[in-house]
């Protein structure tokens, strides 16, 4: 299975502490998408990369919050100091932009949990 | 905020086709309508999209108005695998867009 994967596929960490999340998208897929999923809602865009490049962020993505990919390949999140409000799903998605389409295909997501 | 508005809940029994509904009455010419799902700690798994005509796949059937202000996902012999959320977005279908997710439609399947 060539999808989207995620790794860790679970986090628990204790408040004030740094986790890193990574994610690698579709071969060949040249926009990745970040996405935070909490207990009940839909999930809420974060940010996106097309190539290395990162064009959007959302006003959710805080100061404590960094992605970056590098190489326009996998892509990591970062999150500093974390909060007890941090808690949440973040999933990745990836799409590969042509003339007539464009469909996001979804990784299973990263749990974290901060105590 | 999302576009779309569903029902928060549907039941229905294995066997029988699923039919859910979305209204987006707000609809620009150049958006499409998607659907996705989401069982319970996965990721979303994308379903299908149309514009304005009716489409079909292997997993679902989705059919458009023809004003384009509602859609209904079909389900044509639902199992239990398919108790999900199911989330109807509309988007523009070129560009790096972010998906708006509602809060979908919690359907359950039952034997």
């Amino acid at each position: 299975d060539t999808g989207v994967s995620q790794n860790p596929r679970h986090k628990i960490t204790k408040r004030g502490q740094n986790v890193t999340f990574r994610c690698d998208p579709i071969s060949e897929h040249n926009r990745l998408y970040w996405y935070r999923q909490t207990l009940g809602q839909g999930p809420e865009f974060l940010t996106y990369f097309q190539n290395e490049a990162q064009l959007e962020k959302s006003r959710l993505l805080s100061d404590r919050f960094s992605a970056e990919r590098p190489k326009g390949s996998f892509s990591t999140l970062e999150i500093q100091r974390t909060e007890q409000g941090d808690s949440a799903m973040y999933l990745c998605a990836s799409s590969l932009s042509l003339l007539l389409q464009e469909t996001q295909y979804f990784g299973p997501g990263t749990r974290l949990l901060v105590l | 905020d999302a576009k779309t508005t569903q029902p928060p809940s549907m039941d229905c029994a294995e066997g029988r086709a699923a039919n859910l509904p979305c209204n987006h009455s707000t609809i620009s010419g150049n958006e499409y309508v998607y659907w996705y799902r989401q069982i319970h700690s996965q990721g979303p798994q994308y379903i299908i999209h149309g514009l304005k005509n009716n489409e079909t796949n292997e997993m679902a059937s989705l059919i458009i108005t023809e004003d384009r202000k509602s859609s209904t996902l079909i389900l044509p012999h639902a199992t239990l695998r398919d108790t999900a959320v199911y989330y109807c977005i509309v988007r523009v279908h070129q560009g790096a867009q972010k998906l708006v997710f509602g809060q979908g439609t919690r359907l359950t399947i039952n034997p």
